[in-house]
């Protein structure tokens, strides 16, 4: 149980092009789930936290206009990256949660890459 | 505001030996939870291991178990047996809750574990 998928796993656009990552809980009803960045060899940087039905929380110097997230429903959540650059490409994973143990179930990531 | 700090960026043990790897935390929390996860080079995170701050008995999953000292603010989890595939990225985590309906999570620096054969 408790699996999490993210789509697409690869994906190279041009820059200027807007990119749409989504991430599903399939086996369970996530109340919340993170988008989070990592670049290589680091740890994960949380971008925003999202429920469902209710906008997105962002971090600090996380520009909202640029990473939209949308969380419509108990299962699925999208991060758009808009007008994408070449410093946007990196490795972006998503998380979910259904339980107040927080316990946070990770999607397989998705790498970007920005020409 | 909550760290978590990881001092061993790298970390290697022989196949088949025991390793320990550490990590602290900074709270003034009383009630938060603990995690362990792995990342193996196909970047997927795992979940290894949790904890309640509530329990005092130290969290077991098969090979894998922590060292939670509350007072101390440590959480050091203590791999058995190491095999081959136990070679991954560990990070530790620490997450409290936020009013009715948030959590906040913090992640270390991670902890790179090579499994010598």
């Amino acid at each position: 149980g408790a699996v999490v998928s993210q789509h697409p796993s690869w994906v190279i656009c041009k820059s200027g092009t807007s990119v749409k990552i989504e991430c599903r809980s399939l086996d369970f009803q996530a109340t919340t789930m993170f988008w989070y960045r990592q670049f290589p060899k680091q740890s994960l940087m949380l971008m925003a936290t999202s429920n469902e039905g209710s906008k997105a929380t962002y971090e600090q110097g996380v520009e909202k206009d640029k990473f939209l997230i949308n969380h419509a429903s108990l299962t699925l959540s999208t991060l758009t990256v808009t007008s994408a650059h070449p410093e946007d490409s990196s490795f972006y994973i998503c998380s979910a949660t259904s339980d107040k143990k927080g316990t946070q179930y990770f999607g397989p990531g998705t790498r970007l890459l920005v020409l | 505001a909550q760290t978590v700090t990881q001092s061993q960026p790298e970390m290697s043990v022989q196949e088949a030996e025991t390793v320990t790897l550490s990590c602290t935390y900074d709270t003034s929390e009383n009630n938060y939870y603990l995690f362990w996860y792995k990342q193996p080079p196909s970047r997927q995170m795992i979940l290894v291991i949790r904890q309640e701050a509530y329990k005092q008995q130290n969290a077991t999953e098969n090979r894998f178990s922590v060292n939670f000292q509350k007072a101390a603010k440590s959480f050091s989890l203590k791999i058995s047996d190491s095999q081959l595939g136990d070679t991954a990225m560990y990070f530790c985590a620490f997450m409290k809750h936020v009013g009715n309906t948030g959590n906040q999570f913090y992640f270390g620096t991670g902890t790179s574990l090579t499994v010598i054969p």
